[in-house]
């Protein structure tokens, strides 16, 4: 079993709709929670940053942690076409991050 | 941007060959990690370095090693390349180590045939 488990997807979904994603985990021991974008053969960019459970939103995105499920979710509303990308979730508690597999997402205009 | 760069962009190398990749962090940032990201797939934790120490090992062989420099540059080597080597090989920096956000150059994408 993988210690990060994300749906690798693809996910298509038409411009201005609502993309949900999320991530299940196995290590209790996880506390700093973040997703990533990645754009075809580009390094990932950080979208969102997260210690602990709870909510957290930046513009059109929200992150949710729930570590009693250890599992988190990422959000995007209103979502465009430039937003067509592979999320990563990654999570840490000391000093690697260890991610997902990426989820593909494809915003169709 | 996140100010961190990676040199070369692409690479191919033979079965058997050595290949080192170089990174530079920002400026300040004391702390470099190497990952590595096949197709399709997330990143892998390969080594953390802190101040020219190595940090932390993920589970890759004896024959991936790196070096820190006191300049915030930093170089992945890894010897007898073997086909499965084949990958994007991206390196992250940061100011501290547990707590704080890693930011990522583009990467080197490395072809072993």
């Amino acid at each position: 079993q993988k210690e990060v488990e994300q749906d690798p997807g693809p996910l298509s979904v038409p411009e201005g709709a609502i993309v949900s994603l999320n991530c299940t985990y196995s290590n209790s021991a996880f506390q700093y929670f973040m997703w990533y974008r990645q754009y075809s053969r580009k390094g990932p960019e950080l979208l969102m940053y997260t210690y602990s459970s709870g909510n957290k939103e930046d513009g059109r995105f929200t992150a949710q942690v729930d570590k009693s499920s250890k599992y988190i979710s990422l959000f995007i509303r209103d979502s465009q076409p430039s937003d067509s990308a592979t999320y990563l979730c990654a999570m840490s508690g000391d000093y690697k991050l260890s991610f997902g597999a990426g989820t593909t997402v494809t915003v169709r205009a | 941007e996140t100010g961190v760069t990676q040199s070369p962009t692409h690479l191919i190398k033979t079965r058997g060959q050595q290949v080192t990749l170089r990174c530079s962090s920002q400026s300040g940032h004391n702390t470099v990690s190497w990952y590595q990201q096949a197709l399709g797939q997330g990143p892998q934790f390969i080594f953390q370095y802190y101040r020219e120490e190595e940090n932390g090992r993920g589970n890759f062989p004896p024959r991936f090693s790196g070096l820190q420099f006191p300049n915030y540059s930093s170089e992945l080597n890894v010897n007898a390349l073997e086909l499965d080597d084949s990958a994007l090989y991206l390196c992250a920096s940061s100011p501290g180590t547990v707590t704080d956000t890693q930011y990522f150059g583009p990467g080197t994408r490395l072809t072993v045939l």
